[in-house]
């Protein structure tokens, strides 16, 4: 298994920019999350999904875009970057929470972001 | 509201020395609570979790951590630092029926000395 990929690893935009961080899982994980690192403050969940077609709001969704057609793949969209959003960003996936005991979350290797 | 706080977002010891990180959560109802290590360049590795079956949990590379619900505490111990261990080190917690969000700690960088 390849475990959770993200793409690309490193990406500089320009303000005002688009573009969609790819995340992808082979293990059948019906959870899949987004989260942002910045330093001194840990990972903060942007938007997350518990099944195709099934996504929400994290703690900090503003100006990021998620859908969620098939099981495998969960892509981030930035609309129109800002340099507050450069960041490293990790995607993770896990089965899903069933209640009884909380499910390790797999995270992919990350992309780095830097919006100038 | 729910949150994490881990004290001192760099600690140094030396190899051979304890190792102890500290974590503590704010919750109204009983919490999971986890620690994830983070290599240079990587992403985060599971290390432990506790889920309510026992207040002492060991995890991968010798590392245990304890829960003590008086305490809202579940800080990270080593009894002996390895070089290999310096890394930032992140405390989670979770919650029933959440559907497997965390909340994460700011994250402690731990550097080993020779």
């Amino acid at each position: 298994n390849a475990g959770v990929t993200q793409t690309p690893k490193f990406q500089v935009l320009k303000t005002g920019q688009s573009m969609t961080l790819q995340c992808a899982q082979d293990m059948n994980h019906e959870y899949m999350s987004w989260y942002r690192q910045d330093p001194g403050m840990g990972l903060r969940l942007i938007h997350y999904s518990v099944g195709a077609g099934i996504t929400d709001q994290g703690e900090v969704p503003n100006g990021y875009n998620v859908s969620r057609s098939t099981t495998e793949d969960f892509p981030l969209r930035l609309l129109s970057a800002a340099p507050s959003q450069t960041s490293v960003y990790f995607c993770a996936s896990s089965f899903d929470f069933t209640g009884e005991s909380p499910h390790e979350q797999f995270f992919g290797p990350g992309t780095r972001l830097t919006v100038l | 509201a729910q949150s994490v706080t881990q004290l001192g977002s760099h600690v140094s010891v030396s190899e051979g020395a304890l190792v102890l990180l500290r974590c503590n959560y704010s919750s109204s109802v009983p919490p999971y609570l986890f620690w994830y290590v983070q290599y240079p360049n990587q992403g985060l590795q599971l290390l432990l979790k506790y889920t309510s079956a026992a207040t002492l949990v060991k995890g991968i590379n010798g590392f245990e951590a304890e829960f003590k619900k008086s305490e809202t505490s579940f800080h990270l111990t080593k009894p002996s630092a390895h070089m290999s261990d310096a890394a930032e080190y992140f405390c989670a917690v979770s919650w029933y029926n959440q559907g497997g969000k965390l909340i994460f700690g700011q994250g402690t960088e731990l550097s080993v000395k020779p």
